[in-house]
């Protein structure tokens, strides 16, 4: 399967611990992107990587919030010192930003860490 | 900040019937795409819809986009208890700065 992979697919935590989620992109798409989703809602985006470099965080993602993608491949996100508030599917999207002029590719989402924090 | 409206929120019908699901904007996007979620899992892409007043067609689905490229619909005709589950709309940002911004989805429920 070469889709977008997230690993774990279920994490269950005290409050007050540190979480890290990974996504593994499709190969050669070189945008990766988190959104959240909470209960009754759609995706709300967090944070995008082109390539290595983070290129927009949403408001959303608080100080005890940080991604990173080293070598522009796979990414982790991490939360610290996690809350109740936390609880929600962390979903990871990747697609391939092709050159001015010759349209836009599409994104393809993983299935998704579903973070229960107790 | 951009924001979708999708109509109806929650849809119950038997199987055999069709529906529609709308998807309303404010703002213009580059390109509008659909996605259906099953209960914990990620969205799958069903269509991008991209020129003023296309339709696409996905055997039993049809996308319309709207002319002004604000809003969208997908209908569904015969539905199947398959067809079952939440449908989301996102509108694409265009260029280097390609962002999706999602509705709040319909959750549609086909009954055997």
């Amino acid at each position: 399967d070469t889709g977008v992979s997230q690993d774990p697919r279920h994490k269950i935590t005290k409050r007050g611990q540190n979480v890290t989620f990974r996504c593994d992109p499709i190969s050669e798409h070189n945008r990766l992107y988190w959104y959240r989703q909470t209960l009754g809602q759609g995706p709300e985006f967090l944070t995008y990587f082109q390539n290595e470099a983070q290129l927009e965080k949403s408001r959303l993602l608080s100080d005890r919030f940080s991604a990173e993608r080293p070598k522009g491949s796979f990414s982790t996100l991490e939360i610290q010192r996690t809350e109740q508030g936390d609880s929600a599917m962390y979903l990871c999207a990747s697609k391939r930003l092709q050159g001015a002029g010759r349209g836009n590719t599409e994104a393809f989402f993983g299935q998704g860490t579903r973070l229960t924090v107790v | 900040t951009q924001l979708l409206e999708q109509s109806p929120q929650f849809l119950s019908i038997q199987e055999g019937e069709n529906l529609t699901v709308y998807c309303n904007s404010s703002s213009v996007f580059s390109s509008l795409q659909w996605y259906r979620q099953e209960p914990g899992e990620g969205p799958v892409l069903l269509v991008t819809v991209v020129t003023g007043g296309e339709v696409k067609k996905l055997k039993r689905l049809t996308f319309q986009f709207g002319d002004a490229r604000k809003d969208s619909s997908l209908h569904i005709t015969a539905a199947q208890t398959g067809d079952t589950g939440l449908y989301l709309c996102a509108g694409a940002s265009g260029g280097s700065n390609y962002k999706l911004t999602f509705g709040k989805g319909t959750l549609l429920t086909v009954n055997p």
